[in-house]
């Protein structure tokens, strides 16, 4: 069974542009976590997504948004980037969403590695 | 709000020496716990995970037991190996929420 695949890779933007982020999940999962991780902050959460609706959104500002497919395949997004945003942006998928006690594993994909300068 | 604190590294060990990294958490309520690896150039791999109090999560040598009165989930292995280089991740699940990571530790294993 293929893995979370994220594309693209690596990026390289300039201050005030924008950039999408694509990340298919395996097959049959239906939730899909996006984060952000840098050497300061850490793995931060950015938002959650299941059938189509977001379902979590982290402390992150409106230039980030995202939305997910009916085939669950997602897309961030970053409006007016700035220097700040360079990261590695990681996307998780899972077969649903976390619900009380019950947590299904979140398998990560490889990650996109965004240098804005 | 819930929050990890693992310990700084980087950890550099010889082969074969014995791993501890400390996880503490503060959380409400009875969070499930994990501990993930990065390797380089990778994403994150779930590692091990303990879902109540006294829980022990194995896996590939790894060990970590789920302690309620000391709130903390450290990461152990007997004997590493060069190929356990990795950052290690503690985090917990609680609820509904997202999970929450700690910042990682960077363990180098030199032969």
């Amino acid at each position: 069974k293929a893995g979370v695949t994220q594309t693209p890779r690596y990026l390289i933007k300039t201050r005030g542009q924008q950039v999408t982020l694509s990340c298919s999940p395996i097959s049959g999962h239906r939730s899909v976590s996006w984060y952000q991780q840098t050497p300061g902050q850490g793995l931060q959460f950015l938002f959650e997504y299941f059938s189509e609706t977001q379902r979590n959104k982290g402390n992150f500002p409106g230039r980030f948004s995202g939305r997910q497919f009916s085939n669950s395949r997602s897309e961030m997004n970053v409006s007016t980037l700035e220097l700040g945003d360079s990261a590695l942006y990681l996307c998780a998928s899972s077969l649903a969403p976390h619900t009380g006690g019950l947590r299904y594993e979140q398998y990560f994909g490889p990650g996109t590695r965004l240098t804005v300068t | 709000g819930d929050s990890v604190t693992q310990m700084e590294g980087p950890v550099t060990l010889s082969e074969e020496a014995f791993l501890t990294i400390n996880c503490t958490y503060t959380a409400t309520g009875y969070p499930s716990l994990f501990w993930y690896v990065q390797y380089p150039g990778e994403g994150l791999q779930l590692l091990l995970k303990a879902t109540k109090a006294d829980d022990k999560g194995s896996n590939k040598g790894f060990e970590a037991t789920y302690r309620k009165e000391t709130t903390s989930f450290h990461l152990e292995k007997g004997s590493v190996q060069v190929s356990d280089s990795a950052v290690y991740f503690c985090a917990l699940g609680a609820g509904n929420t997202p999970l929450v990571f700690g910042k990682g530790t960077r363990l180098s294993v030199i032969a």
